[in-house]
């Protein structure tokens, strides 16, 4: 089982639409989640922590399920400039500074 | 506040050739992390430097290797390059307070041909 599982995608929605992406990891020592954003050829970006109580920024919510090892992500309004690639990131473990990173789900927001 | 940058941008070279990768970490962070993405896929952690010392390793081989600077910054050296190491390398900085926090560079695209 790979470490950090995301949908393959990729996802094609309209605009102003709510899309969900899933992310499963396997250490059940993680502590720190993420998503991170990459556009193409670019770096990843930071796009916001989660955290066990859920956390939004915006049209963005995210929420962690310690129990299921399961993280996910909502975008609602969905924007042409939300279109890239969304990465889950867990780090590995209690006072790690690994970074394990997802495949990426790459998103595409039509007009 | 600079953010982190990595040079050079683009880089092509053959089997068997060796090669640097340059980084200078965001302004105010200790901590480097070099990262390897290859076409399609996520990042995979490569190593980690603090204070000048190694502080964590990914399932890399010992032909990957690192320093840091008493600035901070970083390199990272390959050796005798594979067709398979090219990649978009990415290094990362972040504060030692919170180091899974962690803020990347542009990455420096090696083709190995």
């Amino acid at each position: 089982r790979k470490e950090v599982e995301q949908d393959p995608g990729p996802f094609n929605v309209p605009e102003g639409a709510t899309v969900a992406f899933n992310c499963t990891y396997s250490n059940s020592a993680s502590q720190s989640f993420f998503w991170y954003r990459q556009d193409c050829r670019k770096e990843p970006k930071l796009l916001m922590s989660v955290y066990s109580s859920g956390n939004e920024d915006g049209r963005f919510t995210a929420q962690l399920n310690r129990a299921s090892q399961y993280i996910s992500l909502l975008i609602r309004d969905s924007k042409l400039s939300d279109s890239a690639t969304y990465l889950c990131v867990v780090n590995s473990g209690a006072g790690s500074y690994q970074l394990t990173f997802g495949k990426g789900t790459k998103l595409s927001v039509i007009p | 506040e600079t953010g982190v940058t990595q040079s050079p941008t683009h880089l092509i070279k053959t089997r068997g050739q060796q090669v640097t990768l340059r980084c200078s970490s965001q302004s105010g962070h200790n901590t480097v992390s070099w990262y390897q993405q290859a076409l399609g896929q996520g990042p995979q952690f490569i190593f980690q430097y603090y204070r000048e010392e190694e502080n964590g390793r990914g399932n890399f081989p010992p032909r990957f290797s690192g320093l840091q600077f008493p600035n901070y910054s970083s390199e990272l050296n390959v050796n005798a390059l594979e067709l398979d190491d090219s990649a978009l390398y990415l290094c990362a900085s972040s504060d030692s307070s919170s180091t899974d926090t962690q803020y990347f560079g542009p990455g420096t695209r090696l083709t190995v041909l």
